[in-house]
C-alpha cells in the first residue's frame, strides 16, 4: 500500500518562530488533507489540498502532485499551535476510498 | 451545521466483553469511515460505508464490524475485547454521493476513547 512519510517527528519553537511541515508520500493520490489534534484528540480540518496552494490565516500549505509531497507553513507561531499535525492521503479502489495517515509531527510551542 | 457526533466518548469494558460505538454524521453526508489511533500503530483505517454498503474495509481481524443505518448512522462493534483493542476510535463522514472518480473532504468526530482492562 501508499507510504506516508512526515517530517520531523518532533518540533519545539520559541513563539512567533516559523515553521515547516513535510508530507512525503509513496504513489499518485485523489486528494491530500492536513489536519490538527487537539489534545482531546479530535482531528481539526486545515487544508484540503490535492495540489497547489492554499491559505488560511498563519498557515498555508502548498501539494505538488507530480512530486509527490506537500508541506504546512505554520508562520508567527503561537502557544495555541501545539499539537500533533497529520497528513493523510486518499486512495481509491473503484468506488472505495480510505485516508492513509503519516505518523504525524509533533510541534511544541514554548512561550 | 452539526459537525460528526460519536457516542459514548470515554468507554471502560474488560476483556471479553463487545463493545458498540455509535457515530451520527454531519447532515446530508452518506460516506461514514472509522480509524483506529493507538500510540504504536498510528491512525489505521477501519472501514467506509456509503448507503448502508461496507464499500471497503481495513486489515483487521473479523472480531471488528459495523453497519450503516438508513439515515447514515453507523455503528462499530467489537466482540470478544483484546488489551491491544485499547484505543481512540474515530469516526469521519464526507459529502461523497457516489462518483467514483470524485473526491470529497473528510470531516472527523471527537473520538471514542475505549480501555480494555
Amino acid at each position: 500500500g501508499i507510504q506516508v512519510e512526515q517530517s520531523p517527528p518532533d518540533l519545539i519553537l520559541q513563539e512567533g518562530a516559523n515553521s515547516t511541515l513535510r508530507c512525503n508520500f509513496s504513489d499518485s493520490v485523489n486528494n491530500l488533507q492536513w489536519f490538527h489534534q487537539n489534545p482531546w484528540g479530535q482531528l481539526i480540518n486545515l487544508f484540503y489540498i490535492p495540489s497547489g496552494t492554499k491559505q488560511n490565516g498563519r498557515l498555508s500549505a502548498t501539494t505538488v502532485a507530480t512530486e509527490r509531497y506537500s508541506l504546512l507553513y505554520i508562520s508567527s507561531s503561537q502557544t495555541t499551535d501545539s499539537g500533533v499535525y497529520f497528513c493523510a492521503v486518499e486512495t481509491t479502489s473503484g468506488s472505495a476510498r480510505q485516508l492513509t495517515f503519516g505518523s504525524g509531527t509533533q510541534l511544541t510551542v514554548l512561550p | 451545521k452539526a459537525g460528526v457526533t460519536q457516542t459514548p466518548r470515554y468507554l471502560i469494558k474488560t476483556r471479553g466483553q463487545q463493545v458498540t460505538l455509535s457515530c451520527s454524521p454531519i447532515s446530508g453526508h452518506r460516506s461514514v469511515s472509522w480509524y483506529q489511533q493507538t500510540p504504536g500503530q498510528g491512525l489505521q483505517f477501519l472501514f467506509e460505508y456509503f448507503s448502508e454498503t461496507q464499500r471497503n474495509k481495513g486489515n483487521f481481524p473479523g472480531r471488528f464490524s459495523g453497519r450503516q443505518f438508513s439515515n447514515s448512522r453507523s455503528e462499530m462493534n467489537v466482540s470478544t475485547l483484546e488489551l491491544g483493542d485499547s484505543a481512540l476510535y474515530l469516526c469521519a463522514s464526507s459529502y461523497y454521493t457516489g462518483g467514483v472518480a470524485i473526491s470529497y473532504e473528510q470531516y472527523f468526530g471527537p473520538g471514542t476513547r475505549l480501555t480494555v482492562t
